[in-house]
């Protein structure tokens, strides 16, 4: 089952920071994170593995509540190359296979 | 590193044809995924490949099918073209093995349009 991203979209003003949460129903054991821009291949920004703390990648890190089969992208101090569509990628829990399942994507604009 | 590269970047065909897509991954990476994006649907898993075997499909019907070589390349065809499977194709290599989860880097996708 699809992971649900919220918000769908959001439009921000440089520097400003956004939030993007990517819920699961199903147990996760890990979570990807990625950035699409238009007609460009999705580009990875990190995973989050289960029982693993929380990353960070410059200005944009996330956490993963296992128990609530959550995560949440945080954007500090937003630039105009984080433009983009962002998805989540889950895995749920179990085998071993790169089997990922991607939320709907957020759209994110910034703004000069 | 060269990147993962797919060949070819825009195909057209029409109904009821088949088409075959290329995918080299990143030198080293013995996993291959592929996936369909449309603006409906998103990305959707179709298979992965590790060491010429299928690991695992998703929800899609048998005319979607794949392989990989002998050396990490894998090929997706799809065979009885329908309206519904024009979508960008994506593929992406990881270097993940039996037992780990690793980054998947995608290609620039093949971007089919069926008539």
């Amino acid at each position: 089952q699809q992971p649900v991203q919220s918000p769908q979209a959001v439009i921000l003003r440089e520097g400003e920071d956004a939030v993007i949460n990517c819920s699961s129903s199903k147990a996760l054991y890990s979570v990807h994170w990625y950035r699409q821009k238009h007609g460009e291949a999705p580009v990875f920004l990190m995973i989050l593995l289960k029982g693993g703390e929380q990353k960070g990648h410059d200005k944009i890190s996330a956490s993963f509540n296992e128990k609530k089969q959550q995560s949440s992208l945080y954007l500090t101090a937003s630039q105009l190359s984080y433009s983009g569509t962002y998805f989540c990628g889950t895995e749920k829990s179990g085998g071993a296979t790169n089997k990922l399942i991607f939320g709907t994507g957020t759209l994110l604009a910034v703004q000069p | 590193k060269a990147g993962v590269t797919q060949t070819p970047r825009y195909l057209i065909k029409t109904r009821g044809q088949q088409v075959t897509l290329s995918c080299s991954p990143i030198s080293g990476h013995r996993s291959v995924s592929w996936y369909q994006q449309t603006p409906g649907q998103g990305l959707q898993f179709l298979f992965e490949y590790f060491s010429e075997t299928q690991r695992n499909k998703g929800n899609f019907p048998g005319r979607f099918s794949g392989r990989q070589f002998s050396n990490s390349r894998s090929e997706m065809n799809v065979s009885t073209l329908e309206l519904g499977d024009s979508a960008l194709y994506l593929c992406a290599s990881s270097l993940a093995g039996t037992d780990s989860r690793g980054a998947q880097y995608f290609g620039p996708g093949t971007r089919l349009l069926v008539l």
